[in-house]
């Protein structure tokens, strides 16, 4: 079944400064993207859902890249600020797992300080 | 936005004892999920469900674990009896729709430690 893999675990960063996480899959069929955001004590919250027609998405102070050639997901949290202090998910949908089934990565722990 | 809750935030028992973890889902939504994270790991689908019926499961849903959602109320995961290692964090989640892609709405996690 599908393997996610995700890096940095943790990842701490200076206020202003970028901050990188990326996630592996292993099924080329999978075709939904997500990355949540989780602050302590506090549900999960999605940032994007992409899909994999889109490379490139913009969201609010962040960037996802998609790249379907090396099954690759990534998100770029520029300009760094301190209540971007959270743990943040990537997940993957598609047609070889259960309807409704997203499969996660272990998450990364991202600490921005001033 | 839309909301879901999960009572209660921590639960602590000893293993053998049976638990049940309480889901309010978001009020128009159909489909119901809970996954499983173990400390430093990934979390994992258990199982979802729809119109009162399981609808799949994953391995890690085991004979001792079931889910309702009698009369509406609550969704609820009970585990009878408990296992040292069912000792994670149980997420619940709802969906209005469930196609892939679908959006799933979670709730904060209950954090349930098996002594």
């Amino acid at each position: 079944g599908e393997q996610v893999e995700q890096r940095p675990p943790h990842l701490s960063v200076r206020e202003g400064d970028s901050a990188f996480i990326t996630c592996t899959y292993t099924d080329p069929n999978s075709y939904y993207f997500f990355w949540y955001k989780q602050e302590p004590g506090a549900s999960l919250q999605l940032l994007m859902k992409v899909f994999s027609s889109t490379e490139i998405n913009e969201g609010q102070g962040f960037t996802v890249l998609l790249n379907k050639k090396d099954k690759r997901l990534s998100l770029n949290l520029t300009a760094a600020h301190p209540g971007d202090s959270a743990a943040y998910f990537c997940a993957v949908s598609g047609e070889t797992q259960v309807v409704g089934q997203l499969t996660f990565g272990s998450g990364t722990r991202l600490q921005v300080y001033a | 936005g839309p909301k879901v809750l999960q009572i209660p935030s921590h639960q602590i028992i000893d293993m053998g004892q049976m638990v049940t973890l309480n889901c309010d889902p978001v009020s128009n939504h159909l489909y119901f999920y809970w996954y499983k994270q173990i400390l430093g790991q990934q979390m994992e689908f258990l199982v979802n469900f729809y119109n009162g019926k399981v609808m799949e499961k994953s391995k890690l849903f085991k004979d001792q674990f079931s889910v309702e959602r009698p009369d509406g109320s609550y969704f609820t995961l009970k585990i009878q009896p408990t296992a040292l290692e069912d000792s994670a964090v149980y997420f619940c989640a709802s969906s209005f729709q469930l196609v892939i892609g679908a959006e799933q709405f979670f709730g904060p996690g209950t954090r349930l430690t098996v002594l």
